[in-house]
């Protein structure tokens, strides 16, 4: 009964460098939530799509950031051209449906340095 | 601009005393409330929950109560265990149009043995 998933756990990037994150969902969830934490900060909203589309996207980055859900396989947020501004650790979460007071349920995140 | 206000960084408690973390909010269209904790190198993990219907809502040793007027929500963990110890965050969000949830900044909780 695995929860959600992410890897890589841990991203080593130069600048100017691409990263790749995955976010596989608990079983039978086909909504995910993408979240950012910068140090000493809360989690902060990206991204939310259910599969093969975004449905929000009001907290991610208008330059280098992009999300999707494919039918088949994970969520990927992928980050272009990274700055060491975009260091911060990003947690993926699932919900079965998406209905309004549903719980989301977060990976263990990956944790992004930029060097 | 931060929503959803979790004014003190850290806490200590004795174990098997009360611990109470706070949290304050900005925005009266938030209308459901979520506590998570969070041990580090971890993903957040989802505590209780209220609805903006309810001023209290309990589940074992958790108890959240939600202060509508005062824009302020608690949760009271008793009695506390050093497994308790981690990072609790809040958040809201207003239950109709949208899904994402604001965070706090969360509270370090750390029970004493």
């Amino acid at each position: 009964n695995a929860g959600v998933m992410q890897n890589p756990r841990h991203l080593v990037r130069r600048r100017g460098q691409e990263a790749r994150l995955r976010c596989s969902p608990m079983k039978g969830h086909s909504h995910v939530y993408w979240y950012r934490q910068l140090p000493e900060e809360g989690l902060k909203f990206m991204v939310y799509l259910q599969k093969e589309n975004i449905i929000d996207e009001s907290g991610m980055p208008k330059e280098r950031f992009s999300a999707e859900f494919p039918k088949e396989g994970p969520s990927i947020l992928r980050i272009q051209q990274v700055v060491r501004g975009d260091s911060a650790a990003y947690f993926c979460a699932s919900s079965p449906t998406g209905t309004e007071q549903e719980t989301q349920y977060f990976g263990p995140g990956t944790r992004l340095l930029v060097l | 601009d931060q929503q959803v206000k979790q004014n003190s960084p850290s806490l200590s408690v004795q174990e098997g005393r009360i611990s109470i973390l706070n949290c304050d909010y900005t925005n009266s269209m938030f209308d459901y409330f979520l506590w998570y904790k969070k041990y580090p190198a971890e993903g957040p993990t989802f505590l209780i929950s209220i609805s903006s219907i309810k001023d209290k809502n309990e589940d074992g040793r958790f108890t959240v109560f939600l202060n509508k007027s005062a824009k302020h929500l608690s949760l009271h963990i008793v009695p506390s265990q050093p497994g308790d110890s981690a990072v609790y965050f809040c958040a809201a969000k207003v239950a109709s149009g949208t899904y994402k949830y604001i965070f706090g900044t969360g509270t370090r909780l750390k029970v004493l043995a």
